[in-house]
């Protein structure tokens, strides 16, 4: 089955730095790569997402790229924010008709944004 | 639109009991997704229901099932709890012809 490996497991870095969380995949059948961000004690939110048939994806100081040869897709946060910090997943999904059947996910990153 | 709603949101039981937990997802979305979640181990798929039918089930012990009814509401049961279900239980909904899954709150379940 698919196996999602994340690095690094905690990131901190000083407001207005970027922040970059890397993440590869062994199921080249994959065809769509979601990031969650999780709060403590929240829900997993959708930040961003993107499909194997684009190589990037922008939204705002959030940026997403995936190179499919080498199977591994990567988070770009800029400018960061102290609201920023929070755990944050990746995962991988074979998809079909649209819908997800299954995600896997990364072990996720603890991202610390120090004011 | 109201968002995915878990019940009960706390729950404590003893090893060797059973639980249900139950998940609404978002009015017209029929698929549910289940996760468990352990600081250990991540979060970790159990199962996912689609019209009232599993399409996919993740590698737990058949200790965990779920069932999901004609309304989309989806229950999933844990029979002779072990210490090592303690964990965070998510339930996630999305739409056909939609990939993203939206989360509800979780169940935070502890066996003692």
């Amino acid at each position: 089955g698919e196996n999602v490996e994340q690095h690094p497991s905690t990131l901190s870095v000083q407001e207005g730095d970027s922040a970059v969380i890397k993440c590869t995949y062994s199921d080249s059948a994959s065809n769509y790569f979601p990031w969650y961000k999780q709060e403590l004690g929240k829900r997993p939110q959708l930040i961003i997402d993107i499909r194997s048939n684009v190589g990037e994806k922008k939204d705002q100081r959030i940026a997403v790229t995936l190179n499919k040869t080498a199977k591994h897709f990567s988070l770009h946060i800029t400018e960061t924010q102290p609201e920023d910090s929070a755990v944050y997943f990746c995962a991988a999904s074979i998809t079909s008709g649209g819908s997800n059947y299954k995600l896997t996910f990364g072990k996720g990153t603890l991202l610390t944004v120090n004011p | 639109k109201a968002g995915v709603t878990q019940t009960p949101r706390y729950l404590i039981k003893t090893r060797g009991q059973q639980v249900t937990l139950s998940c609404s997802p978002i009015s017209g979305h029929r698929s549910v997704s289940w996760y468990q979640q352990t600081p250990g181990q991540g979060l970790q798929f159990l199962f996912e229901y689609f019209s009232e039918t599993q399409r996919n089930k993740g590698n737990f012990p058949g200790r965990f099932s779920g069932r999901q009814f004609s309304n989309s509401r989806s229950e999933m049961n844990v029979s002779t709890l072990e210490l090592g279900d303690s964990a965070l239980y998510l339930c996630a909904s999305s739409d056909r012809g939609n990939t993203e899954a939206f989360f509800g709150q979780g169940t935070r379940l502890t066996v003692v």
